[in-house]
């Protein structure tokens, strides 16, 4: 079946570096797209999300680049902090159901 | 405001125990779904209801049922507990079906059936 995948497992940054968490999905068909953060323990929290008819949407900190050429996805985070440690999903919907990739695990060092 | 509210947060079963997962949410939300977690994969869908009084199978339905007992509540149930549900499982819900539109998650189900 269709899928969504992430490149890199674990991504370790420094303190007030940026981060780019990216993801690849699979559906052509797929005209929306969420980005969300888990952190231990908790649920899956909205970040951000783009439709196919954008390239780049920006929020606080957080920006999602979009290329549909590729089917690729990017999260990239700016000045990441300590709070910014969780895993990230991508998630797309080719069928009114969200898929969800595996998730990235991103860590913050001081 | 709570949003989507989970209980009970941890549960352990046999092999062969039944039990009902509850799930609320207080935002007026038109759909709901539930999801499990396993490690090293993304949240699959294993049923979902669109509007009050309609439920539909998800990717992953095998062994599970569900109710939309009204418009705030989804529960899922195990009839019959089996190892392969140990799972972390997340009830979520969204204003409209089919409208692309972000879920709202519950902080989660911890279920261990040994």
């Amino acid at each position: 079946g269709e899928s969504v995948g992430l490149h890199l497992p674990t991504l370790s940054v420094q303190e007030g570096d940026n981060s780019i968490i990216n993801c690849a999905y699979s559906n052509s068909a797929s005209d929306y797209f969420i980005w969300y953060k888990q952190e231990s323990g908790k649920g899956p929290q909205f970040i951000i999300d783009i439709r196919s008819n954008m390239d780049k949407r920006q929020g606080q900190r957080v920006t999602v680049l979009l290329n549909k050429t590729v089917k690729h996805l990017s999260l990239q985070i700016a000045a990441t902090q300590p709070g910014d440690s969780a895993v990230y999903f991508c998630a797309e919907t080719p069928s009114n159901k969200l898929i969800f990739g595996a998730g990235t695990r991103l860590a913050v060092h001081p | 405001n709570a949003g989507v509210t989970q209980t009970p947060k941890f549960q352990v079963l046999k092999t062969g125990q039944s039990m009902t997962l509850q799930c609320a949410q207080d935002m007026n939300h038109n759909s709901m779904y539930w999801y499990r977690q396993d490690p090293g994969m993304g949240l699959r869908l294993i049923y979902y209801s669109a509007s009050e009084g309609t439920t539909d199978k998800g990717e992953v339905p095998n062994g599970y049922n569900v109710s939309r007992l009204n418009k705030r509540e989804f529960s899922l149930r195990l009839e019959s507990a089996a190892p392969s549900q140990t799972s972390v499982y997340f009830c979520a819900s969204s204003e409209m079906w089919g409208e692309n539109e972000k879920l709202f998650f519950g902080s989660g189900t911890q279920l261990s059936v040994l």
